[in-house]
């Protein structure tokens, strides 16, 4: 069973919609959840983190975590095509452990 | 803003050549990682450091590995005999604690 899953798209969105990123996660134990954007041969840049359940809000971003049903999603409100990238969930047990990260969903924001 | 800084960017190698990647974390980070994506897939771990010492590795960072921090800014990779399936994206990371990473931008290593 994977740690992390994500559905790997692509996910196409017109400019100034709303984007859904969705994720689960297979580990109860689980205590920090983040959202990384990965633009093609970059790194990954952390977006948001969310560590209890809820809504959190950043400005365009709102992530949201529900611990009992092991999901984490992303909304990205008014989508820009500058928002096209790959992005990674990812999950952590414990400070100072790995993260977890599932394979990515791709997302293209058509002008 | 700070940042972790790798090098070098791109380096090829011959198959059973050692390489060293280098990574400089930020310098109030208390813990380092590396991990690696192989191209199209996702990141992998492979080790995480704390307070001088291995403090979690994955199946893929076997004896072909190593890490050091020989000198309290320098965090390096040594991969001792590379493999044509070592060719990856490798990425340094640190985080004070209880935060999400803060990524290098990687250092693309090609085995030939």
């Amino acid at each position: 069973q994977k740690e992390v899953e994500q559905n790997s798209g692509p996910l196409s969105v017109p400019e100034g919609a709303i984007a859904s990123l969705n994720c689960t996660y297979s580990d109860r134990g689980s205590q920090s959840f983040f959202w990384y954007r990965q633009y093609s041969g970059k790194s990954p840049e952390l977006i948001m983190s969310i560590y209890s359940n809820g809504d959190k809000e950043d400005g365009r971003f709102t992530a949201q975590l529900n611990k009992a049903s092991q999901y984490v999603s992303l909304l990205i409100r008014d989508s820009q095509p500058s928002d096209s990238a790959t992005y990674l969930c990812a999950v952590n047990k414990n400070t100072g452990n790995q993260f977890y990260f599932g394979t990515g969903t791709s997302l293209t924001v058509i002008p | 803003e700070p940042e972790v800084t790798q090098t070098p960017s791109h380096q090829v190698t011959q198959m059973g050549q050692e390489v060293i990647l280098r990574c400089v974390p930020i310098s109030n980070h208390l813990y380092f990682y590396w991990y690696r994506q192989i191209l199209g897939q996702k990141v992998e771990f492979l080790v995480s450091f704390y307070n001088n010492e291995i403090s979690e590795k994955s199946e893929i960072f076997d004896d072909q590995f190593s890490v050091e921090r020989p000198d309290g800014s320098n965090f390096t990779l040594k991969i001792r005999s590379t493999k044509l399936e070592d060719s990856a994206m490798y990425f340094c990371a640190s985080t004070q604690g209880a935060y999400g990473y803060t990524f290098g931008s990687g250092t693309r290593l090609t085995v030939v």
